[in-house]
């Protein structure tokens, strides 16, 4: 069955590195996506790829089956839910469950 | 703002009520994706567009669901006989067929009582 597995919530405090873990057994994805979404607003997207990418704050490391997000110096501001989607180009995007980030001031 | 929009936001109907939602792309976009998303999980694939060809549907999808892009530009989702299992978030989405990043909408959260 093809699933995006990732941890329900990750804790930090205010100005560390914040990591989220994902991994998945989707066939024929090759390309991973990471989602923020905060209630009522639409699912924005971070980072994206088949490789090692950064966008601003955001990191996202990559091998076949497994990604990480990296957030630098989290913010207050960035306590929301995270989604690691994978997909292949044009085609539909298979989503985990959403990490929730919690930080500490 | 070009961004995707989505309506009605929030919709309560009564069970066996038939409901429809509209969605609006980036106007150049020709694939359109609609997902749903229930309570604590991640969103679900349903089906997309390419144009105004219909090229996948989920098993999620029942035969109460139908989908439609007329024209090849927004789209309409309706759910018919309305169960208490189908409330949910309905999200939208849109993208060029060769590129790979999808653009979500804010969503149409439906409540089925």
């Amino acid at each position: 069955k093809d699933q995006v597995f990732q941890p329900s919530t990750v804790a930090s405090s205010e100005g560390a590195v914040v990591e989220i873990f994902c991994n998945h057994s989707v066939s024929n994805a090759y390309n991973f996506f990471w989602y923020l979404h905060f209630p009522g607003c639409a699912p924005r997207l971070l980072v994206k790829g088949s490789k090692p990418s950064q966008q601003g704050r955001y990191n996202m490391t990559y091998e076949r089956f497994s990604s990480s997000l990296l957030i630098l110096q989290v913010r207050e501001a960035d306590a929301a839910v995270y989604y690691c989607a994978c997909g292949a180009a044009g085609n539909k995007l298979t989503f985990g469950g959403g990490t929730r980030v919690l930080v500490k001031p | 703002d070009t961004g995707v929009s989505q309506d009605p936001r929030h919709k309560i109907t009564k069970r066996g009520q038939n409901v429809t939602f509209r969605c609006d792309p980036i106007s150049e976009h020709n694939r359109l994706y609609w997902y749903r998303q229930t309570l604590g999980q991640g969103p679900e694939f349903l089906t997309y567009f390419q144009n105004e060809a219909q090229l996948e549907k989920s098993r999620l999808l029942s035969d109460r669901f139908s989908a439609e892009r007329p024209k090849g530009s927004f789209s309409t989702l309706e759910i018919q006989r309305t169960e208490q299992g189908d409330s949910a978030m309905y999200l939208c989405a849109s993208g060029q067929r060769d590129g790979d990043t999808q653009y979500f909408g804010p969503g149409t959260r439906l409540t089925v009582l």
